[in-house]
């Protein structure tokens, strides 16, 4: 198995909203990672978590807040957020060199 | 600031074609180089990657060129097909340990015209 998957795929929300992205991976990784996707844009790293414990924050705003609860989930909690924070939000997860992404959550803030 | 900068923005090419995106880095601190494929909608896949310590990988269609000494790798696609046009994202991993945080060229939209 090598897939990372992503729920939900879509996710609409207003600015008061709480809403949480999830992320899992089978393959034993113990890398995972939340990136940030803008249209036309490459990925940009939010967190990466490194055996379970969050190893990188990339001075990324306190309305998003990640949450490792095992080795095989991350959880990305969402409060508050603002119109410009709509993107497509990457979950991945890396063993040494290779990283693998999941499909995205489309997220659009309202 | 460790930057991977990524040409062609675009690319339009014929069916059977070869297309060539090239990337460039300035920091030698980076020990891996993974291209991703991206569709619309969907999330990036990793396509092929080669280490500093070869210079050319070859998978199917695939090639990616690699010149150590000029800081410089490219993507070749050789008989490009309508179903190969996305967007093509190059990348390095930041040296050391395992995290393997990458830093992405801006991409190359990728047009094969049938």
């Amino acid at each position: 198995d090598t897939e990372v998957t992503q729920t939900p795929k879509h996710l609409v929300m207003g600015m008061t909203n709480k809403k949480s992205l999830k992320c899992e991976q089978h393959m034993g990784h113990r890398a995972m990672y939340w990136y940030k996707q803008k249209a036309k844009k490459p990925p940009e790293l939010m967190f990466v978590y490194s055996y379970e414990k969050l190893s990188i924050n990339e001075s990324v705003p306190s309305r998003f807040s990640p949450e490792c609860p095992n080795s095989s989930l991350l959880n990305l909690h969402l409060h508050a957020l603002q119109p410009e924070d709509s993107a497509l939000y990457l979950c991945a997860s890396s063993q040494e060199w290779v990283q693998f992404f999941g499909p995205g959550t489309r997220l659009t803030v309202l | 600031q460790q930057q991977v900068k990524q040409s062609p923005q675009s690319l339009i090419v014929q069916k059977g074609g070869i297309s060539i995106i090239n990337c460039a880095y300035e920091n030698t601190a980076f020990d891996y180089f993974p291209w991703y494929q991206q569709f619309p909608g969907k999330g990036p896949a990793l396509l092929i990657a080669i280490r500093p310590d070869v210079s050319e990988k070859k998978e199917g269609r695939f090639t990616i060129s690699f010149n150590k000494s000029a800081k410089q790798f490219s993507l070749h696609i050789m008989d490009s097909q309508p179903g190969d046009s996305a967007t093509y994202f190059c990348a390095a991993r930041g040296y050391g340990g395992s995290q393997g945080n990458l830093i992405f060229g801006k991409g190359t939209k990728l047009s094969v015209k049938p």
